[in-house]
C-alpha cells in the first residue's frame, strides 16, 4: 500500500535554531515529491518539488533533500523564524493512471506541526 | 492576485441539508481539485477535473457531486450531508494534469454537519 509517513508529529524549537524534518514513504512508482507549509487556518503552499533524479532543493532558509534509494526525504529549516510556524506536509506522487490520465496520485502525509517559540 | 478561491469559508449544516462549495481560478488553469483534510489524516482526493468539461472520481467521492462549470470554475455539492462529511474542504488547481505541475491551493472551507 502506497504511503507517506512523517516524523516527528510534533517539534517545538527556540526562535534562530535549525530544524529537520523527516518523511517516509513506500510510493511505487515514484514520480516525484513535494513539500507543502501549512498555516493554522490556512491552505497548503507549495515550498519545493523533487523528481527522482534531484536529491537536494532549496527555497530560501528551506532545503529539501531526497534519497529515492531509501525512499526518505528531509526539509531542513535554517535560522528558524517566528513565521515558520505552521504544519509540514510530505506529498509524495505515484506514477500510476489514476484520476484520469497520466495524472499522479498524490499521496499526502499526516504533516509535522513545527511550533517556533520566541 | 487572488489564485484559488473558495466559498463559503465556514458554515454549519444540518443532517439532510443540501449545499454547494465554490471554487474560482485566476490562473488560466486546467486542471482542478476538491479534496478534503480531517484531523490526524493527510489529505484526501474527492474528485478533480482535468479539463474543462470532465470530472473524475478521487479517492472518496461517496456523497459529493462536482460541476466544471467552466475552466475557471469547480464546485462541490453535498447532496443530504452528513456528519462525516465534517470536515475542511480545500479547492485546488494546476496548470495541467502533468506530473510535476506546482498545485495551489485555497484557503479553505470549514463545514460543520450537526
Amino acid at each position: 500500500k502506497n504511503q507517506v509517513e512523517q516524523s516527528p508529529q510534533s517539534l517545538i524549537i527556540l526562535e534562530g535554531k535549525n530544524c529537520t524534518l523527516q518523511c517516509n514513504y513506500t510510493v511505487s512508482p515514484f514520480s516525484n515529491l513535494r513539500w507543502y507549509k501549512q498555516d493554522t487556518g490556512r491552505g497548503p503552499v507549495s515550498l519545493t518539488i523533487m523528481t527522482f533524479s534531484e536529491n537536494t532543493k532549496s527555497n530560501g532558509r528551506y532545503t529539501a533533500t531526497l534519497d529515492a534509494d531509501t525512499k526518505q526525504s528531509s526539509l531542513h529549516i535554517t535560522a528558524s523564524q517566528l513565521s515558520d510556524s505552521a504544519s509540514y506536509i510530505c506529498v509524495v506522487s505515484a506514477r500510476v493512471r489514476n484520476y484520469g490520465g497520466s495524472q499522479g496520485n498524490l499521496i499526502f502525509g499526516k504533516g509535522t506541526k513545527l511550533s517556533v517559540k520566541p | 492576485n487572488a489564485g484559488v478561491t473558495q466559498t463559503p469559508k465556514f458554515q454549519v449544516l444540518k443532517t439532510g441539508q443540501s449545499m454547494t462549495l465554490q471554487c474560482a481560478q485566476d490562473m488560466n488553469h486546467n486542471s482542478m481539485y476538491w479534496y478534503r483534510q480531517d484531523p490526524g489524516m493527510g489529505l484526501r482526493l474527492i474528485y478533480y477535473s482535468a479539463s474543462e468539461g470532465t470530472t473524475d472520481k478521487g479517492e472518496v467521492p461517496n456523497g459529493y457531486n462536482v460541476s466544471r462549470l467552466n475552466k475557471r470554475e469547480f464546485s462541490l455539492r453535498l447532496e443530504s450531508a452528513a456528519p462525516s462529511q465534517t470536515s475542511v474542504y480545500f479547492c485546488a488547481s494546476a496548470r495541467d494534469r502533468m506530473q510535476g505541475n506546482t498545485i495551489y491551493f485555497g484557503e479553505g472551507s470549514w463545514l460543520t454537519v450537526v
